[in-house]
């Protein structure tokens, strides 16, 4: 079973309105954390925000804001005021807290949302 | 704050030919990891160190893929020979890993990437 699915392989969204891109994770550890990084055209993955398993609140970073419901296993990433920058292509990744042998961290990402800003 | 540095950003090489991609991560993290991205398979992991160690290398595709990392500060993976299969954008990130205890937090930081094409 895939531990990231992103569902929406591309959105459109017009400029200056919200957006929310979906995540929804699987993971039998109780510490984990959910990341969304953004990958414009140029290639860069760019870190956007981050909600550990135990945070009681949603995280926020400006415009970017995580709706974390941890019953539903779901960590969406909402985009207000769209941006024409903000076109690229947006990837969910989780980072389990099990510790295997010396300790691996690695992110698992999923397949990302291609999301396309209209003037 | 310099944050994770990868050259080549670009290299085109023939089949059969060597490549070193080349990484410097975030002064003072003690975590590293070469991904692997292209379309079909998406952002793949290929190697993790931990204070220079290897931990993770089961996502090394065959045994012509080679990585090390002499010290803190410097990574290289190696191809060799090369494939046009193995043309895809290999990123570099780092992180900060504590030890045991919560550390899914810890942000990776990802470079800017290193486009290879092998003809």
């Amino acid at each position: 079973a895939q531990k990231i699915t992103q569902t929406q392989p591309g959105m459109f969204v017009q400029e200056k309105e919200a957006v929310t891109l979906d995540c929804t994770y699987d993971t039998s550890d109780q510490s984990y954390g959910l990341f969304w990084y953004k990958q414009p055209s140029s290639g860069e993955m760019i870190f956007l925000i981050y909600q550990g398993s135990y945070d009681e609140q949603n995280a926020t970073e400006g415009r970017y804001s995580l709706n974390f419901q941890k019953a539903r296993k779901s960590a969406n990433l909402v985009i207000s005021a769209s941006q024409l920058g903000d076109s690229a292509m947006y990837f969910c990744a989780m980072r389990e807290g099990k510790i295997t042998g010396a300790g691996s961290y690695q992110l698992t990402f999923g397949k990302g949302t291609k999301l396309s800003v209209i003037p | 704050d310099a944050g994770v540095i990868q050259s080549p950003r670009h290299e085109v090489t023939e089949m059969g030919q060597e490549v070193t991609l080349r990484c410097k991560p975030i002064s003072g993290h003690n975590s590293l990891f070469w991904y692997r991205q292209t379309m079909m398979r998406g952002l793949e992991l290929l190697i993790y160190f931990n204070n220079n160690v290897p931990i993770d290398d089961s996502g090394m595709p065959e045994d012509r893929f080679s990585a090390k990392m002499p010290n803190a500060s410097f990574s290289t993976l190696k191809i060799q020979p090369s494939e046009p299969r193995d043309s895809a954008v290999y990123f570099c990130a780092s992180s900060f890993f504590f030890g045991r205890g919560r550390n899914a937090g810890n942000t990776i930081y990802f470079g800017e990437g290193s486009w290879l094409t092998v003809v």
